[in-house]
C-alpha cells in the first residue's frame, strides 16, 4: 500500500524564521511529488517535483526531491504570518494522489 | 481562466439520505478526481473520471459513486448517508493530455457535508 509521511506534525515559529518541512514516501509507480498549501479551503498548488536534486523555487519557498532517499523537503525562508497553513505533500502514481497527513505551520508575529 | 468550481459549498443531510455534489473543472481539463478529507483520515482518493469513464477508484464502499458528462463536469453521489460521511469533499481537475508524462491536479474549494 502506498504511504506518505510528513514531519513534523505541527510547528510554531516566529516571523522571519526559516522552516524545513519533510515528506517521505513508499509508493509504487512513482511519477511525481507535489506540495500544496491549505488554508481554510482548497489545497493550493505549490510545486511539482519529478527529478532528483533539482530545486524548485518560488519566492521564499523552495523544494527539492531525493529519489534515492524517497523524500522531499519544503523550505520557507523569512516566514510571514500569511504562511500559516497546513502544508500537504502528495505523491502521484497512475494519476492518483496519495497524501501525507500534513504539517500544520503557525507563524507568530 | 476560472478555477475549479464546486456546488454546493455546504450541505446538511440526515442519516439514510442521499446527496449529489457537482464539480466543474478548469476549462480544457479532461480529468476530474474526487477526494474526501476528514480530520482523522486526511485526504483520501475516491475516484477519477476521464472522458466520461471511471479510470481509477479508491477504497470506498459502493455507496460512493460518480459520473462525468461530455463537457467534463462531474458529479459525485453518496447514497444511504452515514455519520462518518461527514467530511470536506474536494474535486481536482487536470489536463490529462496524452502527451503529458506528468500532470498537476488543481483543487476546487470543496463541499462541506455534514450528516446528522
Amino acid at each position: 500500500e502506498d504511504k506518505v509521511v510528513q514531519s513534523p506534525l505541527s510547528l510554531v515559529v516566529h516571523e522571519g524564521d526559516t522552516v524545513t518541512l519533510n515528506c517521505s514516501y513508499e509508493v509504487t509507480n512513482f511519477r511525481s511529488l507535489l506540495w500544496y498549501k491549505q488554508e481554510k479551503k482548497a489545497p493550493t498548488f505549490l510545486f511539482m517535483l519529478t527529478s532528483s536534486g533539482i530545486e524548485k523555487k518560488s519566492g521564499r519557498l523552495s523544494s527539492i526531491l531525493d529519489k534515492k532517499e524517497l523524500s522531499s523537503i519544503l523550505n520557507i525562508t523569512a516566514t510571514q504570518t500569511g504562511d500559516s497553513a497546513i502544508y500537504l505533500c502528495a505523491v502521484e502514481a497512475k494519476r492518483v494522489l496519495t497524501f501525507g497527513g500534513g504539517t500544520r505551520l503557525m507563524v507568530k508575529p | 481562466k476560472a478555477g475549479v468550481t464546486q456546488t454546493p459549498r455546504y450541505l446538511i443531510k440526515t442519516r439514510g439520505q442521499q446527496v449529489t455534489l457537482s464539480c466543474s473543472p478548469i476549462s480544457g481539463h479532461r480529468s476530474v478526481s474526487w477526494y474526501q478529507q476528514t480530520p482523522g483520515q486526511g485526504l483520501q482518493f475516491l475516484f477519477e473520471y476521464f472522458s466520461e469513464t471511471q479510470r481509477n477508484k479508491g477504497n470506498f464502499p459502493g455507496r460512493f459513486s460518480g459520473r462525468q458528462f461530455s463537457n467534463s463536469r462531474s458529479e459525485m453521489n453518496v447514497s444511504t448517508l452515514e455519520l462518518g460521511d461527514s467530511a470536506l469533499y474536494l474535486c481536482a481537475s487536470s489536463l490529462s493530455s496524452a502527451g503529458l508524462p506528468v500532470d498537476t491536479q488543481y483543487f476546487g474549494p470543496g463541499t462541506r457535508l455534514t450528516v446528522l
